[in-house]
């Protein structure tokens, strides 16, 4: 089992829909949780991130957090076709970052 | 403007040649990391560094060296000793080691031809 697992994707939706993209972690010690974007040839950018239980909202943007099952998610609201990009969920067993650990991210579409 | 600057963005490499990737960062961070990135892949933890003259190996650190002698700068030379180097190469900064956020440059595209 990867430590960090995304559906690779393509997921493809309809503009102004809701995009949600899913990640699972193996490691229950796990302490924070990140995701990030990056267009196709560039750098990853932070979006959100994530450190109890719950959801938090940005904007268009919501992370969703469950410790217990071990999954935390991404919701894009109103998605706009500047949104498609790859989605990298990245999660902290520790409290280093020498522990970040990425997934191999969520390819997101939204069709005009 | 306060970032991390990475240099050259594009860079070919003959096998059996060393070449080295600069990381320059304004952001008084005290922390800094390379990663490699391989289409398809999550990033790679190559080497980190929390202090200046202080380094650590990451998850795939053979084939690779690095130097922090100043705080702003954190080098990255591939070997030719890295078996596969063609990748994408991004190099990062926080504030601490401490599970402060990782902020990313723009990242260098090696190829070795």
């Amino acid at each position: 089992q990867k430590e960090v697992e995304q559906n690779s994707g393509p997921l493809s939706v309809p503009e102004g829909a809701i995009a949600s993209l899913n990640c699972t972690y193996s490691d229950r010690g796990s302490q924070s949780f990140f995701w990030y974007r990056q267009y196709s040839g560039k750098s990853p950018e932070l979006i959100m991130s994530i450190y109890s239980n719950g959801d938090k909202e940005d904007g268009r943007f919501t992370a969703q957090l469950n410790k217990a099952s071990q999954y935390v998610s991404l919701l894009i609201r109103d998605s706009q076709p500047s949104d498609s990009a790859t989605y990298l969920c990245a999660v902290n067993r520790g409290f280093g970052n020498e522990k970040l650990t990425f997934g191999t991210g969520t390819r997101l579409t939204i069709i005009p | 403007d306060g970032g991390i600057t990475q240099s050259p963005k594009y860079l070919f490499r003959k096998e059996g040649q060393n070449v080295t990737l600069s990381c320059e960062q304004n952001l008084n961070h005290d922390a800094m990391y390379w990663y490699r990135q391989d289409p398809g892949q999550g990033l790679r933890l190559i080497y980190y560094s929390q202090i200046v003259n202080d380094f650590q190996k990451g998850d795939i650190a053979e084939g690779y060296s690095v130097s922090r002698e100043k705080k702003e700068s954190f080098p990255l030379t591939v070997t030719s000793a890295q078996k596969n180097p063609t990748a994408f190469y991004l190099c990062a900064s926080s504030n601490s080691i401490s599970g402060n956020t990782i902020y990313f440059g723009e990242g260098s595209w090696l190829t070795v031809v």
